[in-house]
Order: structure tokens, then sequence, then C-alpha cells
């Protein structure tokens, strides 16, 4: 049974400082790995999705990178601002079963003091 | 850019009462999931919905709960006699072949009372 699981659970940091948020996965058999913002009460918007070929995407300032033999992702954040406050969630498809559901980690909670 | 959009934002309901939730996918998509979220805990898959039938439900997906694509637009989630328990958000998601384009909706917030 696939298990996601992401650490921190809630980070606070000053605006500019660069941060990575951790996901770990239990079972490395997955063809991709997505990153979600969650605003606090809203839906879940995709930032990055990274195939299982890759080991890194980049968005902006966002670059996310995929180990999967060690099964992790890490989202890198640069220049963090106070829009960037938001939970964060990495997702993996999980083909157990007959279809493309997405098993969620836990998420981290990001603050970014002005 | 296309968009899953559900309705409605913020719904109400009496323990025991039947909701119906609304969404309507993305037109060219061929997937269709609804996922829901408890205040605090993890989003947990529900169901997903291909060629017109479930293709997959979770062990939270009992008899309660049903889905529906009544016309080529619309995806609904039926919970026939709510608990106190189903008070979450519910996230409708749609994607194509290939699963690149994974999309939510802004969610629906249930709250039974």
């Amino acid at each position: 049974k696939q298990e996601v699981t992401q650490i921190p659970a809630a980070l606070s940091v000053p605006e500019g400082e660069n941060l990575v948020l951790n996901c770990s996965f239990t079972d490395s058999a997955i063809y991709n790995l997505q990153w979600f913002r969650q605003d606090p009460g809203k839906g879940l918007t995709s930032l990055l999705l990274i195939q299982s070929s890759q080991r890194e995407q980049t968005s902006g300032r966002l670059n996310a990178s995929l180990d999967k033999s060690s099964g992790r992702s890490t989202l890198y954040i640069a220049a963090s601002q106070p829009g960037d406050s938001a939970t964060y969630l990495c997702a993996v498809p999980w083909e157990g079963g007959a279809t493309n559901k997405l098993i969620f980690g836990t998420g981290t909670l990001l603050a970014v003091q002005p | 850019e296309p968009e899953v959009t559900q309705t409605p934002s913020h719904q109400v309901t009496q323990m025991g009462q039947e909701v119906i939730l609304r969404c309507v996918p993305i037109s060219n998509h061929l997937y269709f999931y609804w996922y829901r979220q408890i205040l605090g805990q993890k989003v947990e898959f529900l169901v997903s919905f291909y060629n017109n039938e479930i293709s997959e439900k979770s062990e939270i997906f009992d008899d309660q709960f049903s889905v529906e694509r009544p016309d080529g637009s619309n995806f609904t989630l039926k919970i026939r006699s709510t608990k106190l328990e189903d008070s979450a958000m519910y996230f409708c998601a749609s994607s194509s072949e290939g699963h690149l384009d994974y999309t939510f909706g802004s969610g629906t917030r249930l709250t039974v009372v």
C-alpha cells in the first residue's frame, strides 16, 4: 500500500529566504509525482508534475526533484514571498486498482513573513 | 485555461438529508474523480468514473454515495442520508488519457448539522 509523508508539517520563514519541502513515498513504482498548492478553504492548484523519467522540473521560482529509488521528492522555493503562504501537497498516482487515483501526502503549511 | 467547475461552493444540510454536489469537468477529459478532505486531514480518493461507469471506489464510498454523469457535461456526487462525519471539502477532478493534465475544481464545502 502506498503511503506518502511530508515534512515538515509546518514551516515559517522570513520573506526572501530559500526553502525546501520534502515528500517521501513508500512504493517507488510510480510514473509521476505532482506538487499542489492549496490556499485556505480553496481548491488544489497543480504546480509541477515530474514524470518518472525526469529528475527535475522547474517553473519560475519553483524547482521539484524526484529520486524514485530513495522514494523522495523535494520542492525548492527560491526567494520566498508572502504570497507563497499556503499548504503544499505532494501526490503520486496509484495504479493498485484500475484507475489513476492520487495518493496525497499530509501537506506542509508554509507561512512567509513579510 | 480550461477549468473544472464545482457548485455550490458551500452547502449546509441537516443530518439525514440527501445532497447532490455538482461538477463540470474539462470538456475533452475522459476520467472523472471525487475526493474529499475532512478538516485538518489528508485529501482522500473516493471514486473514479470512466466510460460511463465507476472504475474504482475506495472503502469510504459505501452505499450512501453514488455518482452519475447525467448528460455530456455534468458529473454529480450524491450522498443519500448525510451524517455528521460527512462534513468535509469535496473535490471533483478530471483528466485525459495519460493523466498528465489532472485538474481539480475549487471544491464544495459540505457542512452537516
